[in-house]
């Protein structure tokens, strides 16, 4: 069965750290994968999208994101953390045919310390 | 910008009354789709629709009905709202194409309380 796992249920960073966030993801064949983020009280905005091509691609808000067929994992970075990045992150496949399966994690909560 | 809305930022209903939650899209999307979103659960799909008047069930349909009578409108009902189903609740969108149809638009979301 598709599943994604974010390991990490919350993770503190200092404001100019560098970040990861962990997504690994179960499916059997090439996914669409994606990263979203929702800051307190509001939906979600998409940050970036892998589809096929580059392994690394490049999302809004200076997020890259890097695929790794090999290991499962579409592992979120920014090299230098904000404190208006404080938020949820959520980790999601595309599976199922037709577009009606969007699994997602259960979520990466970020803090940012000053 | 596709924008998604939602009838109510919150709601607080009694245990036992009927709920509407509403949700409009402005960019013509084929897919829309209702998600209750729990701490440490992540999303969990409701129903979804690909088309006016189609819908199927998604993981969690148990307590739920929903409506599309026009194709930017996607209606959420609670037929006997229960404590349980205490959550927040997205709506999003999404276009009928190969890759595509999986990046969904997000409505900011109702925060709904039964008491």
């Amino acid at each position: 069965a598709q599943s994604v796992t974010q390991p990490d249920i919350h993770i503190t960073v200092s404001e100019g750290a560098s970040l990861e966030l962990r997504c690994n993801y179960s499916y059997g064949a090439t996914p669409y994968l994606f990263w979203y983020v929702q800051s307190p009280g509001q939906g979600l905005q998409l940050l970036l999208k892998y589809f096929s091509g580059d392994t690394l691609v490049q999302g809004i808000k200076g997020f890259e994101a890097e695929f790794k067929r090999s290991q499962s994992s579409f592992n979120l970075r920014k090299p230098s953390v904000h404190w208006s990045d404080a938020a949820e992150y959520f980790c999601a496949v595309g599976a199922g045919t037709g577009g009606f399966k969007t699994i997602f994690g259960a979520g990466t909560r970020l803090f940012v310390k000053a | 910008d596709v924008k998604v809305t939602q009838s109510s930022r919150y709601l607080v209903k009694r245990t036992g009354e009927k709920v509407f939650l509403e949700c409009v899209q402005d960019m013509d999307h084929e897919n829309m789709f209702w998600y209750r979103q729990d701490p440490g659960l992540g999303l969990r799909l409701i129903y979804f629709s690909y088309d006016v008047k189609m819908k199927e069930k998604g993981d969690i349909p148990e307590g739920y009905s929903v409506s599309r009578e026009k194709k930017e409108r996607f209606s959420l009902i609670l037929e006997s709202a229960s404590t349980n189903q205490t959550s927040m609740y997205l709506c999003a969108s999404s276009l009928r194409v190969a890759g595509a149809a999986y990046e969904q638009y997000f409505g900011p979301g109702t925060r709904l309380t039964v008491t």
